[in-house]
């Protein structure tokens, strides 16, 4: 069966501090992954999405950017973070043209 | 870009009432429309979903109605539980751009005892 895994699960940085959330998806070949931000009682932004390794496509301009390595690996990163990127952000995996399953999400707090 | 957009932001009724929650989508080449339910701190997870062949679905109590014609798709649940309480996304999938997901903004529902 396909699981996902995404770490850490809450995270608090300091202003200008660099970030790194890494996700990994099992069970499964040449998924869609994505990267969705929630902020406080608000809907789900995608911030980036992949179709293949290598291949990354943003869907706003920011302080992030999102690298995928491997097939089923995604990262999200940042070199200096701001207050603005506080945030829950959920990474997620679907095939084709099918449901979307996220991951448990990491809270991040930027202080 | 592609844009979907979902009302009411917040909806509350009472136990046993019905809630009903519209979104509409820009892109044409959308043809999958999932719901998700996100329980406080949790992740979302799809409760119903429909495709651009069938006009309707329905899972006991919950159903979703589909208008490619208009591009609108709703989302109606029946005698609503204090349960039912959360936020529901509505999503649109097609194959612009390699099967992106896009969500509405999302519905608080709170479902009154």
């Amino acid at each position: 069966s396909q699981t996902i895994h995404q770490w850490p699960a809450t995270l608090v940085q300091p202003v200008g501090s660099p970030l790194s959330l890494e996700c990994t998806v099992e069970g499964t070949s040449n998924p869609n992954l994505y990267w969705y931000r929630q902020a406080a009682g608000r809907g789900l932004q995608l911030l980036f999405y992949s179709v293949g390794i290598g291949q990354i496509s943003s869907e706003v301009p920011q302080n992030l950017s999102a690298s995928r390595p491997q097939d089923r690996q995604f990262i999200l990163s940042s070199k200096k973070l701001l207050l603005s990127d506080s945030g829950f952000y959920l990474c997620a995996w679907s095939v084709l043209n099918t449901e979307a399953f996220f991951g448990q999400g990491t809270r991040l707090t930027v202080v | 870009g592609e844009n979907v957009e979902q009302h009411p932001s917040t909806l509350s009724v009472q136990e046993g009432d019905s809630a009903v929650i519209k979104c509409t989508y820009s892109d044409s080449a959308s043809n999958y429309f999932p719901w998700y339910k996100q329980e406080l701190g949790k992740r979302p997870q799809l409760i119903i979903d429909i495709r651009s062949n069938v006009g309707e679905k329905k899972d006991q109590r919950i159903a979703v109605t589909l208008n490619k014609t208009a591009k609108h798709f709703s989302l109606h649940i029946t005698e609503t539980q204090p349960e039912d309480s959360a936020v529901y996304f509505c999503a649109a999938t097609g194959n612009t751009g390699g099967f992106k997901t896009i969500f509405g903004a999302g519905t608080r529902l709170f479902v009154k005892a």
